[in-house]
């Protein structure tokens, strides 16, 4: 059973500049959720996704969204990048059905912005 | 709101020894507790979670956690650590009582196992 895919690895972005990350989880997972992970804030949850709908939210700024297809592929948009949105971008993918499960998380993809 | 702290940046253990990751956390109602592990250029790997039930929970790679209800403390142990155990370490918790899979994180730990 493939894991969770993220693409690309690693983008290298110019301030200003928007970003598309894409996220395909485990096959049968509903739930895909988006975490930003730098040295100085750590883990930080980003949003979740569940059958096209956005069920949580993180306290980010607008210029974060994203989106779930009904294949549940997910993808992420940052506009107008700032230098501080540099980060690794971790996605996770849970059947979600029930609250306990755990999730399974891709590499993630390194984020430089300059 | 929910939070988890990992007091120790750091933990050094010498293979062979027992070695213990604290997690203390914060939620409003009954807590859905995890550990997960990072290794460098990858993602997060599920260790063990606490739902309900016993309050010793094991995992993978022979980890073990203890749930405290009364001391909020999830700590992460293992009787005999491994060079390869050597990583970053993530308690996360999420209130039973916030729909979703939205986990917040500790800071982690980094433990090296020393040869």
């Amino acid at each position: 059973k493939a894991g969770v895919t993220q693409t690309p690895r690693y983008l290298i972005k110019t301030r200003g500049q928007q970003v598309t990350l894409s996220c395909s989880p485990i096959s049968g997972h509903r739930s895909v959720s988006w975490y930003q992970q730098t040295p100085g804030q750590g883990l930080q949850f980003l949003f979740e996704y569940f059958s096209e709908t956005q069920r949580n939210k993180g306290n980010f700024p607008g210029r974060f969204s994203g989106r779930q297809f009904s294949n549940s592929r997910s993808e992420m948009n940052v506009s107008t990048l700032e230098l501080g949105d540099s980060a690794l971008y971790l996605c996770a993918s849970s059947l979600g059905s029930v609250e306990g499960r755990r999730a399974f998380f891709g590499q993630g993809t390194r984020l430089t912005v300059v | 709101a929910q939070s988890v702290a990992q007091p120790e940046d750091q933990v050094n253990v010498a293979e062979g020894n027992p070695l213990t990751v604290k997690c203390t956390y914060s939620v409003s109602g009954n807590p859905y507790l995890f550990w997960y592990v990072q290794y460098p250029n990858r993602g997060l790997q599920f260790l063990l979670k606490y739902i309900t039930g016993d309050n010793l929970v094991k995992g993978s790679y022979g980890f073990e956690a203890e749930f405290n209800k009364s001391q909020t403390s999830f700590h992460l142990k293992k009787p005999s650590a491994l060079v390869s155990d050597s990583a970053l370490y993530f308690c996360a918790v999420r209130d039973e009582d916030n729909y979703g899979q939205n986990f917040v994180f500790g800071p982690g730990t980094r433990l090296s196992v020393l040869p």
